[in-house]
């Protein structure tokens, strides 16, 4: 039984630039929430998503947009990168979002 | 103020010492509680969750008390294998975490 699934591990973009992450949830779920995590802090939820829409979003700009498929996979987008989006995303996945959830390994991004 | 708030460490400890970590939440609509451990660049991993009635595993107890909206976590007899750091998570429809305690078991 996979777990959650995330691409790609490691990215470097440049200021300005765009850049897409994806995620697989474990088998049986159907919600997807995505974390921000910098470096010595805890994870900051960006969005989380069921039936293939936003339900909720935390404190994060509208560069940051994401997608959920139909296989309940999902995408996070970010624009006009900038330097403090350098960070860890982590995507993690739930059944409904009110039980135990369930974290990929996330991807570091690097923006130089 | 901050949804989650922890104690934020460094707790460094020698092995066999019994370390206590605290959280506070600030929302009251919340419905579960969790201890996430986060290794060096990996990824949280679900600990234990956090129930009113107390809850222990091994050498971890936890502790929930609704009316101060305080969470606890207790670990007795360190094991070097226990540094890490403890992330405390608040679930109303979206997990919210702590900034972490870091832990430091030493020889």
């Amino acid at each position: 039984d996979a777990g959650v699934t995330q691409s790609p591990t490691h990215l470097i973009k440049t200021r300005g630039q765009q850049v897409t992450l994806r995620c697989s949830p474990k088998s049986g779920h159907d919600t997807v929430s995505w974390y921000q995590q910098a470096l010595g802090q805890g994870p900051q939820f960006i969005f989380q998503y069921y039936e293939e829409e936003e339900r909720q979003r935390g404190n994060f700009p509208d560069r940051f947009s994401g997608h959920q498929f139909p296989n309940y996979s999902s995408e996070l987008n970010v624009n006009a990168l900038l330097l403090g989006d350098s960070a860890l995303y982590l995507c993690a996945s739930s059944m409904g979002g009110d039980y135990g959830y369930t974290f990929g390994s996330g991807t570091r991004l690097t923006v130089v | 103020r901050k949804e989650v708030e922890q104690d934020p460490g460094p707790f460094n400890v020698p092995e066999g010492a019994t370390v206590a970590f605290n959280c506070t939440y600030s929302n009251s609509a919340s419905q579960s509680f969790f201890w996430y451990r986060q290794d060096c660049r990996k990824e949280p991993k679900l600990l234990m969750s956090v129930y009113s009635s107390g809850n222990e595993d091994g050498r971890f107890t936890a502790q929930l008390n609704r009316a101060s909206q305080y969470i606890s976590l207790l670990i007795r007899d360190s094991k070097l294998s226990d540094s890490a750091t403890y992330l405390c998570a608040v679930n109303y429809n979206k997990l919210i975490f702590g900034a972490g305690t870091r832990l430091a078991v030493h020889p």
